[in-house]
């Protein structure tokens, strides 16, 4: 059973570029999250999907970000016209369906390396 | 709004010694849950052990176990028998029961952190 993926691994990128963060949940998970990592802090929450519906995004920044999960293919967080204050690691988990015992359990992937130059 | 707080930067332990991390929240809930994460250098976010509120039995999982305190607001954890390899970040985490389904789903809120050094 593959666990989160996410790619790249590392995206390097200029300012004012875009950056795609791709993430692929779990099997049979239904719910996605994306947090981000600055240097030395804990990880904090950007927002939350089921398929085709945000069901949390107050963690999100209002402008330049966006995230979706369609019905089919990977979770996308987008981040336009990149800035140095972007640089950070973008993780994304994942969970059971809410019906499963432990739906509150988020599996985490290895995480994006974003870098803005 | 909920808040957690590690208390150690940083904590070093010999091999084969136990160690305890310490970790408080603050929040206005009766249903939430617990968890700790690990992060080695491989920056991998690794779930270690989980501890759903409403269980008074402290959660175990092999050589960790938690100490949790909930009129406290205290969530410790205990390595046993430390090994090279818990080298680690560990990261207290909380999530609020959403109170739907049998589960719950919500954003985790994360502590910043307790780097642990396991000495040979």
């Amino acid at each position: 059973n593959a666990g989160v993926m996410q790619n790249p691994r590392h995206l390097v990128r200029r300012r004012g570029q875009e950056a795609r963060l791709r993430c692929s949940p779990m099997k049979g998970h239904s719910h996605v999250y994306w947090y981000r990592q600055l240097p030395e802090e804990g990880l904090k929450f950007m927002v939350y999907l089921q398929k085709e519906n945000i069901i949390d995004e107050s963690g999100m920044p209002k402008e330049r970000f966006s995230a979706e999960f369609p019905k089919e293919g990977p979770s996308i967080l987008r981040i336009q016209q990149v800035v140095r204050g972007d640089s950070a690691a973008y993780f994304c988990a994942s969970s059971p369906p809410s019906d499963y015992l432990y739906a509150n359990t988020q599996y985490f992937g290895p995480g994006t390396r974003l870098t803005v130059l | 709004a909920q808040t957690v707080t590690q208390s150690q930067p940083e904590m070093s332990v010999q091999e084969a010694e136990t160690v305890t991390l310490s970790c408080t929240y603050d929040t206005s809930e009766n249903n939430y849950y617990l968890f700790w994460y690990k992060q080695p250098p491989s920056r991998q976010m690794i779930l270690v052990i989980r501890q759903e509120a409403y269980k008074q039995q402290n959660a175990t999982e092999n050589r960790f176990s938690v100490n949790f305190q909930k009129a406290a607001k205290s969530f410790s954890l205990k390595i046993s028998d430390s090994q090279l390899g818990d080298t680690a970040m560990y990261f207290c985490a909380f999530m609020k029961h959403g109170g739907r389904g049998v589960g719950s789903q919500g954003n985790l809120i994360f502590g910043k952190g307790t780097k642990l050094s396991v000495k040979p």
